[in-house]
């Protein structure tokens, strides 16, 4: 079945650092993924959108790259700020739905 | 332009009773989705209505149903509660295409006793 995992543990990262999130897929051949962010008790917000055929897309800090040889997508924060705090969840999309992953706990240290 | 809106926020409900919950997308968007967050957690999706038709639905018991109206406006309803149907209940709106980002409301929180 078609499966999307992303880091269950928390990660801690220091302000003013570069925060690297994973977005692992299997059986599955996604022609666009997205990133979404999520605060607590609120509906995610969404990020950026990477179709197959980019390798990379970049806003503002933010920057998704997108492997389909290893299956994967990596979203990067860079200069770090608290207020980036925050679950980040990965979707990819097929069969006229989003499949999403169950998110990423970050958490910027001042 | 207006945000995606769900009603109410906030329900208790007890056990065995049914519940519906509303969502209001964003003007112009045809398609309405409907999942379902709980602690832990991915987003699981119920369903996606796109021009008052269910397009796709996902692996939820048949007590979960829903509906779209003409004027895109969704409804979502639970019969029969069970204490695990407890669960942020989220509905977003989109265009309705693939890569076409999805807007999400703030979700009803459901607590069922």
């Amino acid at each position: 079945s078609q499966k999307i995992e992303q880091n269950s543990e928390a990660l801690n990262i220091q302000e003013g650092k570069t925060a690297t999130l994973t977005c692992n897929y299997t059986n599955y051949s996604p022609a666009y993924l997205q990133w979404y962010r999520q605060d607590p008790g609120r509906g995610p917000v969404f990020l950026l959108l990477i179709r197959e055929n980019e390798k990379e897309k970049r806003k503002e800090r933010l920057k998704v790259t997108f492997d389909t040889t290893l299956k994967q997508s990596l979203f990067h924060i860079t200069a770090s700020q608290p207020a980036d705090s925050a679950t980040y969840l990965c979707a990819l999309w097929g069969n006229y739905q989003l499949i999403w992953g169950a998110g990423t706990k970050l958490i910027i240290k001042p | 332009k207006a945000g995606v809106t769900q009603t109410p926020r906030y329900l208790i409900k007890t056990r065995g009773q049914q519940v519906t919950l509303s969502c209001s997308p964003i003007s112009g968007h045809r398609s309405v989705s409907w999942y379902q967050q709980t602690p832990g957690q991915g987003l699981q999706f119920l369903f996606e209505y796109f021009s008052e038709t269910q397009r796709n639905k996902g692996n939820f018991p048949g007590r979960f149903s829903g509906r779209q109206f003409s004027n895109s406006r969704s409804e979502m309803n639970v019969s029969t509660l069970e204490l695990g149907d407890s669960a942020l209940y989220l509905c977003a709106s989109s265009h309705g295409l693939a890569d076409y980002e999805q807007y999400f409301g703030p979700g009803t929180r459901l607590t069922v006793t």
